[in-house]
Order: C-alpha cells, then structure tokens, then sequence
C-alpha cells in the first residue's frame, strides 16, 4: 500500500490564479480530511468527506472546493488564490473505526503552497 | 463547541530531563484520543491511539495515559532526546461525531543538547 499520496509538495501561485492539489489514498478508507497548518494555530479543517459523493465542510471551509467521486481521490480545489491561502495543506484518511474497532488516521506529506 | 486543550504550548528543556504535557478534552461521548508527534516539514506520524479509560500506552521513552472521566491525557517523555524535538498534538473523537477528528493546538518541545 502507499497509503495517503498528496501532490504537488511545493508550489508558488500568484493572487487569483488556480490550482488543484491531489490526493489519493489505496487503503479503501471513506473518511478523507483536508487541513490546512499555519504557524501556531494547529491543523484546521478545511473540508472532509464521508465516502464516494459525500463532502460537508469543516472549519475553514472558504475560498476551497472539493470533490469526491471515487473512494480513492479527495482533490481540493483552490479556485481565486489569495494570499491568506499560504500555507501548508495536508490530505489525510482514516480507518472506518465503529464498535470495538481503532481509528487510525493516516496523513499524505503535505503540499507547501505561497501565493504572491 | 468541542474544544481541546494542550498545555503547555511550547516547552524546551535540555537532553537527559524527562517531560510532560496535558490534553484537556470533553468528558462526554467519548469514542478515542490519539497522539501524534509531529517534525517540522513531514507530516503528523501516530504515536498512540487510546480508546479505554484507565489506558496506559508505551513506545521505547514516550508512554500516554488517559482519564476519559475527567477528559485529560498525559504524554511523558522519559530522558529527553534532542531527536524528540517536535511539536506533540493530540485528537480527539467523540461518539456519533462523523469520526471527525478534533485537534489540540499543540505542545512544541525543544531538546537542547
């Protein structure tokens, strides 16, 4: 397995252009998060996804889409870059859990994203 | 509004001393708390997944206990390492709650050598 696969790991935008950052995972895992992680405030949910054709949003949901027609994709879509988007955004799934069982969460690498 | 709590926010302290940090979550449905060890440009890795009061977890010097009663965790370091220099972030997941994960901010720690 290659468990929680996020593309790009670097990119530089500049104010409105778009962009979409990948994110796959092959453990067949429904739940999928997007957070994103700026200095000093913790991982903050962006969107995150139940299963196939299920997406709610999270905390901070502005200024992003997503979209989730396979198990295996989650992609987040920035639509108007600006720069209160710079940050470090990470992609993540987990286990089912329900009675008796363990949730474990599982993270990609992270995408490091400047908007200018 | 769920909220979790770590404390302390940042801490350094110097290779051979032994450490501690607080994870204050809600007391009610309780499903799991997690611990995650974090360096700076990886990504979050699990360190313990905790899911009955009265737990204690234990990996080579880090150890976890849990009181889901009064919603707390510690996490020890035992003979800090400038190695476990990384910032400790704990999760919490209530019962029925989307299996969303709810973050604490973090505890930051700095071994010096």
């Amino acid at each position: 397995n290659a468990g929680v696969t996020q593309t790009p790991k670097f990119r530089i935008l500049k104010i409105g252009q778009s962009m979409t950052l990948q994110c796959a995972q092959d453990m067949n895992h429904n739940y999928m998060y997007w957070y994103r992680q700026d200095p000093g405030m913790g991982l903050k949910l962006i969107y995150y996804s139940v299963g196939a054709g299920i997406t709610d949003k999270g905390e901070v949901p502005n200024g992003y889409n997503v979209s989730r027609s396979t198990t295996e994709d989650f992609p987040l879509r920035l639509e108007l870059a600006a720069p209160s988007q710079t940050s470090v955004y990470f992609c993540a799934s987990t286990t089912p859990g329900g009675k008796g069982q363990v949730i474990r969460a599982f993270f990609g690498q992270g995408t490091r994203l400047t908007v200018v | 509004i769920l909220n979790v709590e770590q404390s302390p926010q940042s801490l350094h302290v110097q290779e051979g001393d032994s450490t501690n940090f607080t994870c204050s979550f809600p007391s009610s449905n309780f499903y799991a708390l997690h611990w995650y060890r974090w360096e700076t440009a990886k990504s979050p890795e699990a360190l313990f997944v905790m899911t009955l009061n009265g737990d204690e977890k234990k990996k080579g010097r880090i150890s976890a206990t849990l009181n889901t009663k009064e919603g707390y965790s510690y996490l020890y370091i035992k003979g800090s390492q400038p190695e476990d220099s990384a910032t400790y972030l704990c999760a919490f997941i209530g019962a029925g709650n989307n299996r969303k994960l709810i973050w604490g901010l973090g505890t930051s720690l700095a071994v010096n050598p």
